[in-house]
């Protein structure tokens, strides 16, 4: 089965710096990446995902990256706030599939100190 | 984004009862939903996928007796925690689907058994 690897396992970045976190995974089947923050006691929230067509995708401060090839995706977090603070996972599934498995990294939880 | 909602966000209850979590999805349909279990620091845990008008399948190594999964229409599932004891005290969370890929997170469910 698919597994995904991610780290570093906490980062602590100074408010205004930017915060890279990186996944690997296993199945070359794969082909839907989501990236979800999970703040204390709540449940994940998606904040960004990428399909294996295409290569980067931005949203604000946040963006996705994609290498098929070396399968591995990077979560980038640009002008980081306190608010960014919370635990992010990367995950990765085979979209179009009969059940929409979705597997995890083990999180990251970043820390921005202001 | 799509809403899922979870009740009751905490709950207490003595060693032997039983415990019911609703997952709900409230602005679209879903025939497949799906529970995990969270346990401090650590990263989600599938448990099983509940399919509507059809059996739950369960993860390896979960016990379909001790976690009963009712998908009772297009917007609900449960997961009943039954004979509870302390070690199923943990952070269950539902996922619902929007789409073919997307998947939306309740807030999560807090159980302590005393």
């Amino acid at each position: 089965g698919e597994n995904v690897e991610q780290h570093p396992s906490t980062l602590s970045v100074q408010e205004g710096d930017s915060a890279v976190i990186k996944c690997t995974y296993s199945d070359s089947a794969s082909n839907y990446f989501p990236w979800y923050k999970q703040e204390l006691g709540k449940g994940p929230q998606l904040i960004i995902d990428i399909r294996s067509n295409v290569g980067e995708k931005k949203d604000q401060r946040i963006a996705v990256t994609l290498n098929k090839t070396a399968k591995h995706f990077s979560l980038h977090i640009t002008e980081t706030q306190p608010e960014d603070s919370a635990v992010y996972f990367c995950a990765a599934s085979i979209m179009g599939g009969s059940n929409y498995k979705l597997t995890f990294g083990k999180g990251t939880l970043l820390t921005v100190n202001p | 984004g799509a809403v899922v909602s979870q009740h009751p966000s905490r709950v207490i209850c003595k060693s032997g009862t039983s415990v019911k979590i609703e997952c709900r999805s409230l602005d679209f349909q879903a025939t497949t939903m799906f529970w995990y279990r969270q346990f401090p620091k650590q990263s989600l845990m599938l448990m099983a996928t509940s399919n509507e008008g059809s059996k739950a399948t369960y993860e390896q190594g979960v016990e379909k007796d001790k976690f009963l999964i009712n998908h009772a229409s297009l917007t609900l599932s449960t997961l009943t925690v039954t004979s509870a004891h302390p070690e199923d005290s943990s952070f269950y969370i539902c996922s619902a689907p929007q789409g073919v890929e997307t998947q939306y997170f309740g807030p999560g469910t807090r159980l302590l058994v005393l």
